[in-house]
């Protein structure tokens, strides 16, 4: 039973489309994420949900937009692909905690999305 | 200055053999510190988390903390050709609500 889901696995395109990815987890978390983990394994922050309320946006390109519709559901829609996009892309969940240390708990992520644009 | 460094590696140490792992961070305020791994083509999974200064246990595994010298590593004792992965080390900072992330040492076990 997969705790943190993401489709799709795998995503090829060409530059200038417009594609989404979707991420569900059933572990009752109030919290969600999308990092992005380009070649050389760096994995960065891109957003941040609690309780379908955006609480990180970090720089990230307007093109990318994510969505909440409920707090076990972020969606990534990525408009306008480029070459640089090309990454793969994590989904991930936490249960909060503000007023305890530490304040994330422990990251349950998805198996990831690669995207590869052409 | 990047947030959270760590040497790319890889790090080669021969089965049975103690691999050091190293992790500074930039945030002097950081209070949580987690390490976590990550096999070729797969997601991060955490191994280890530490929060206050010193030593923490689990199995083969010691985390590290020294926060005034903003430091961080695990130890892994008698190591397996099963550790053979990119160890990432995250941090989180004071009211920062998500983990911030080195770019990870690959670790290879020789059998």
């Amino acid at each position: 039973d997969t705790a943190v889901s993401q489709t799709p696995k795998y995503l090829v395109t060409q530059m200038g489309n417009d594609k989404s990815i979707k991420c569900e987890q059933n572990l009752g978390h109030d919290t969600m994420y999308w990092y992005k983990q380009d070649s050389k394994k760096f994995l960065k922050i891109m957003f941040s949900y609690n309780n379908k309320e955006l609480i990180i946006n970090e720089t990230v390109p307007n093109r990318f937009s994510p969505k909440s519709p409920d707090k076990a559901h972020l969606n990534l829609h990525i408009n306008s692909l480029e070459l640089g996009d090309s990454a793969v892309y994590f989904c991930a969940s936490s249960h909060s905690r503000e007023a305890e240390i530490p304040n994330t708990g422990e990251l349950f992520f998805g198996e990831g999305s690669r995207l590869t644009v052409l | 200055q990047k947030e959270v460094e760590q040497n790319s590696g890889p790090l080669s140490v021969p089965e049975g053999a103690i691999a050091s792992l190293n992790c500074t961070y930039s945030d002097r305020v950081s209070q949580s510190f987690f390490w976590y791994r990550q096999y070729s083509g797969k997601s991060p999974e955490l191994i280890m988390s530490i929060y206050s200064n010193g030593d923490k246990e689990d199995g083969r595994f010691t985390a590290q903390l020294n926060k005034a010298s903003q430091y961080v590593s695990l130890l892994i004792r008698d190591s397996q050709p099963s550790d053979s992965a990119t160890y990432l080390c995250a941090v989180e900072g004071v009211g920062r609500r998500a983990l911030t992330f080195g770019s990870g040492t690959r670790l290879q076990v020789q059998p």
